[in-house]
Protein backbone atom coordinates (compact mmCIF):
# COMPACT_ATOMS: atom_id res chain seq x y z
CA UNK A 1 0.00 0.00 0.00
CA UNK A 2 1.26 3.16 -0.82
CA UNK A 3 -0.61 4.98 2.30
CA UNK A 4 -1.44 9.02 1.46
CA UNK A 5 0.06 10.18 -1.19
CA UNK A 6 0.84 14.28 -1.71
CA UNK A 7 2.46 15.70 -4.62
CA UNK A 8 4.49 17.93 -4.78
CA UNK A 9 6.87 17.87 -2.68
CA UNK A 10 8.46 21.11 -3.07
CA UNK A 11 6.64 24.37 -4.77
CA UNK A 12 8.14 27.95 -4.89
CA UNK A 13 4.88 30.19 -6.08
CA UNK A 14 4.90 33.76 -6.63
CA UNK A 15 2.30 36.22 -4.36
CA UNK A 16 -0.91 35.99 -6.16
CA UNK A 17 -0.24 32.75 -8.11
CA UNK A 18 -2.81 30.12 -7.38
CA UNK A 19 -2.16 26.55 -7.22
CA UNK A 20 -3.33 22.61 -5.89
CA UNK A 21 -1.85 20.39 -4.01
CA UNK A 22 -2.88 16.84 -4.39
CA UNK A 23 -3.83 14.52 -1.68
CA UNK A 24 -5.01 11.02 -2.63
CA UNK A 25 -5.07 7.67 0.16
CA UNK A 26 -5.35 4.10 -1.02
CA UNK A 27 -6.40 2.76 2.57
CA UNK A 28 -10.22 3.59 1.93
CA UNK A 29 -10.62 5.95 4.70
CA UNK A 30 -13.57 8.21 5.14
CA UNK A 31 -11.66 10.63 6.84
CA UNK A 32 -8.82 12.98 4.89
CA UNK A 33 -7.59 16.07 6.50
CA UNK A 34 -5.15 19.05 5.48
CA UNK A 35 -2.90 20.62 8.04
CA UNK A 36 0.06 23.17 7.82
CA UNK A 37 2.87 23.09 9.78
CA UNK A 38 5.17 26.50 10.71
CA UNK A 39 7.82 26.14 12.25
CA UNK A 40 7.49 25.58 16.20
CA UNK A 41 3.93 26.53 15.75
CA UNK A 42 2.51 22.77 15.37
CA UNK A 43 0.27 21.42 12.69
CA UNK A 44 -2.94 23.41 12.67
CA UNK A 45 -6.20 22.17 10.69
CA UNK A 46 -7.37 24.15 7.29
CA UNK A 47 -9.76 21.69 6.23
CA UNK A 48 -11.17 18.06 6.71
CA UNK A 49 -13.45 16.01 5.14
CA UNK A 50 -15.82 13.60 6.84
CA UNK A 51 -16.41 11.33 3.16
CA UNK A 52 -16.95 12.07 -0.22
CA UNK A 53 -18.96 14.88 -1.09
CA UNK A 54 -18.63 16.38 2.51
CA UNK A 55 -16.03 19.08 4.17
CA UNK A 56 -15.96 21.39 6.79
CA UNK A 57 -13.74 24.16 7.74
CA UNK A 58 -10.42 23.63 10.04
CA UNK A 59 -9.03 26.21 12.78
CA UNK A 60 -7.23 28.15 9.37
CA UNK A 61 -9.54 27.72 6.78
CA UNK A 62 -8.76 31.23 4.55
CA UNK A 63 -7.39 31.65 1.83
CA UNK A 64 -7.79 27.48 1.02
CA UNK A 65 -10.78 25.69 -0.88
CA UNK A 66 -11.12 22.40 -1.00
CA UNK A 67 -13.25 19.16 -2.67
CA UNK A 68 -13.79 15.65 -2.17
CA UNK A 69 -15.52 14.22 -5.07
CA UNK A 70 -14.00 10.71 -4.39
CA UNK A 71 -13.00 8.61 -1.37
CA UNK A 72 -9.65 8.52 -2.69
CA UNK A 73 -8.69 11.69 -3.26
CA UNK A 74 -8.92 15.58 -1.24
CA UNK A 75 -6.85 18.57 -3.10
CA UNK A 76 -6.31 21.60 -1.80
CA UNK A 77 -6.62 24.48 -3.35
CA UNK A 78 -4.53 27.75 -3.01
CA UNK A 79 -5.68 30.92 -4.61
CA UNK A 80 -3.80 34.09 -4.85
CA UNK A 81 -0.93 32.58 -2.85
CA UNK A 82 0.34 35.37 0.07
CA UNK A 83 3.43 35.25 2.04
CA UNK A 84 1.99 33.90 5.14
CA UNK A 85 1.10 30.81 3.18
CA UNK A 86 4.33 29.66 3.11
CA UNK A 87 4.48 26.56 5.56
CA UNK A 88 4.81 22.83 5.16
CA UNK A 89 1.15 21.24 4.32
CA UNK A 90 0.43 17.82 5.53
CA UNK A 91 -2.08 15.63 4.42
CA UNK A 92 -3.73 13.10 6.62
CA UNK A 93 -6.18 10.14 6.46
CA UNK A 94 -8.16 8.01 9.54
CA UNK A 95 -10.19 5.01 8.98
CA UNK A 96 -12.77 6.62 11.43
CA UNK A 97 -13.31 9.88 13.49
CA UNK A 98 -11.90 8.31 17.02
CA UNK A 99 -10.11 5.41 18.50
CA UNK A 100 -7.85 4.96 15.60
CA UNK A 101 -4.62 7.04 13.99
CA UNK A 102 -4.43 9.65 11.50
CA UNK A 103 -2.28 8.44 8.53
CA UNK A 104 0.02 11.39 6.88
CA UNK A 105 1.64 11.57 3.51
CA UNK A 106 5.31 13.48 3.59
CA UNK A 107 4.03 16.75 2.96
CA UNK A 108 4.33 19.58 0.24
CA UNK A 109 7.63 22.20 1.70
CA UNK A 110 5.35 25.31 -0.21
CA UNK A 111 7.45 28.96 -0.29
CA UNK A 112 5.77 32.19 -1.55
CA UNK A 113 8.20 34.89 -2.81
CA UNK B 1 -6.62 29.09 24.84
CA UNK B 2 -4.68 26.21 23.11
CA UNK B 3 -6.49 22.53 22.71
CA UNK B 4 -3.14 20.67 23.52
CA UNK B 5 -0.36 22.38 25.53
CA UNK B 6 3.28 20.50 25.86
CA UNK B 7 6.66 21.74 27.13
CA UNK B 8 8.28 22.68 24.30
CA UNK B 9 11.75 21.85 25.41
CA UNK B 10 14.47 21.31 24.12
CA UNK B 11 15.33 17.91 26.18
CA UNK B 12 19.00 17.29 25.96
CA UNK B 13 19.38 13.88 28.06
CA UNK B 14 22.30 11.55 27.67
CA UNK B 15 22.00 8.22 26.22
CA UNK B 16 20.23 5.56 28.52
CA UNK B 17 18.34 8.46 30.42
CA UNK B 18 15.01 8.31 31.61
CA UNK B 19 12.56 10.95 29.96
CA UNK B 20 9.08 12.36 30.71
CA UNK B 21 7.27 14.40 29.09
CA UNK B 22 3.80 16.28 29.86
CA UNK B 23 0.88 17.67 28.41
CA UNK B 24 -2.44 18.72 29.14
CA UNK B 25 -5.71 19.28 27.27
CA UNK B 26 -8.48 21.64 27.89
CA UNK B 27 -11.48 19.96 26.55
CA UNK B 28 -12.92 17.06 28.70
CA UNK B 29 -15.39 15.82 25.53
CA UNK B 30 -11.85 14.68 24.26
CA UNK B 31 -12.35 11.11 22.86
CA UNK B 32 -8.74 9.40 22.12
CA UNK B 33 -5.73 10.16 22.68
CA UNK B 34 -2.31 9.47 21.21
CA UNK B 35 1.42 9.97 21.27
CA UNK B 36 3.42 10.91 17.72
CA UNK B 37 6.91 11.40 16.62
CA UNK B 38 8.03 13.45 14.45
CA UNK B 39 11.48 13.55 12.51
CA UNK B 40 13.49 16.65 11.29
CA UNK B 41 11.41 17.84 7.93
CA UNK B 42 9.09 14.25 7.87
CA UNK B 43 5.80 13.63 8.51
CA UNK B 44 4.23 12.94 11.65
CA UNK B 45 4.33 9.35 12.72
CA UNK B 46 2.63 7.43 15.45
CA UNK B 47 4.16 6.06 18.44
CA UNK B 48 1.41 4.93 20.37
CA UNK B 49 -2.33 5.52 21.39
CA UNK B 50 -2.92 6.25 25.29
CA UNK B 51 -5.42 4.59 27.26
CA UNK B 52 -7.02 5.09 30.60
CA UNK B 53 -5.75 2.15 32.30
CA UNK B 54 -2.13 2.98 30.85
CA UNK B 55 -0.02 1.16 28.42
CA UNK B 56 3.23 0.46 27.73
CA UNK B 57 5.51 -0.65 24.48
CA UNK B 58 8.85 -1.67 25.04
CA UNK B 59 10.60 1.51 26.49
CA UNK B 60 7.64 3.61 25.99
CA UNK B 61 5.24 4.51 28.98
CA UNK B 62 2.09 6.65 28.61
CA UNK B 63 -0.59 7.74 30.65
CA UNK B 64 -3.96 9.24 30.74
CA UNK B 65 -5.60 10.92 33.64
CA UNK B 66 -8.87 12.42 32.65
CA UNK B 67 -9.94 13.65 35.50
CA UNK B 68 -6.72 16.20 35.20
CA UNK B 69 -6.95 16.12 31.57
CA UNK B 70 -3.43 15.09 31.37
CA UNK B 71 -1.21 13.10 29.31
CA UNK B 72 2.60 11.61 29.57
CA UNK B 73 5.08 9.95 28.16
CA UNK B 74 7.59 8.07 29.74
CA UNK B 75 10.85 6.90 27.74
CA UNK B 76 13.15 4.90 29.67
CA UNK B 77 16.96 3.92 28.35
CA UNK B 78 17.26 6.33 25.91
CA UNK B 79 18.52 5.52 22.63
CA UNK B 80 20.44 7.87 20.30
CA UNK B 81 17.51 7.39 17.26
CA UNK B 82 14.68 8.37 19.99
CA UNK B 83 15.88 11.71 19.31
CA UNK B 84 12.75 13.58 17.76
CA UNK B 85 9.94 15.74 17.87
CA UNK B 86 7.03 14.56 19.94
CA UNK B 87 3.20 15.86 19.69
CA UNK B 88 0.64 14.91 21.95
CA UNK B 89 -2.71 14.52 20.19
CA UNK B 90 -5.80 14.52 20.90
CA UNK B 91 -8.98 13.45 18.98
CA UNK B 92 -12.40 15.14 19.28
CA UNK B 93 -15.38 15.93 17.06
CA UNK B 94 -13.90 14.17 13.78
CA UNK B 95 -10.75 16.56 14.42
CA UNK B 96 -6.93 15.33 15.62
CA UNK B 97 -5.76 18.32 17.66
CA UNK B 98 -2.02 18.55 18.40
CA UNK B 99 0.00 20.11 20.13
CA UNK B 100 3.42 22.04 19.66
CA UNK B 101 5.65 19.26 20.26
CA UNK B 102 8.30 18.35 22.71
CA UNK B 103 12.00 18.36 21.30
CA UNK B 104 14.14 15.42 22.63
CA UNK B 105 18.01 14.79 22.10
CA UNK B 106 19.78 12.07 23.00
CA UNK B 107 23.01 12.95 23.24
CA UNK B 108 25.75 10.31 22.89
Amino acid sequence: NAGVTQTPKFRILKIGQSMTLQCTQDMNHNYMYWYRQDPGMGLKLIYYSVGAGITDKGEVPNGYNVSRSTTEDFPLRLELAAPSQTSVYFCASSYRAMNTEAFFGQGTRLTVV
Amino acid sequence: RKEVEQDPGPFNVPEGATVAFNCTYSNSASQSFFWYRQDCRKEPKLLMSVYSSGNEDGRFTAQLNRASQYISLLIRDSKLSDSATYLCVVNMDNQFYFGTGTSLTVIP
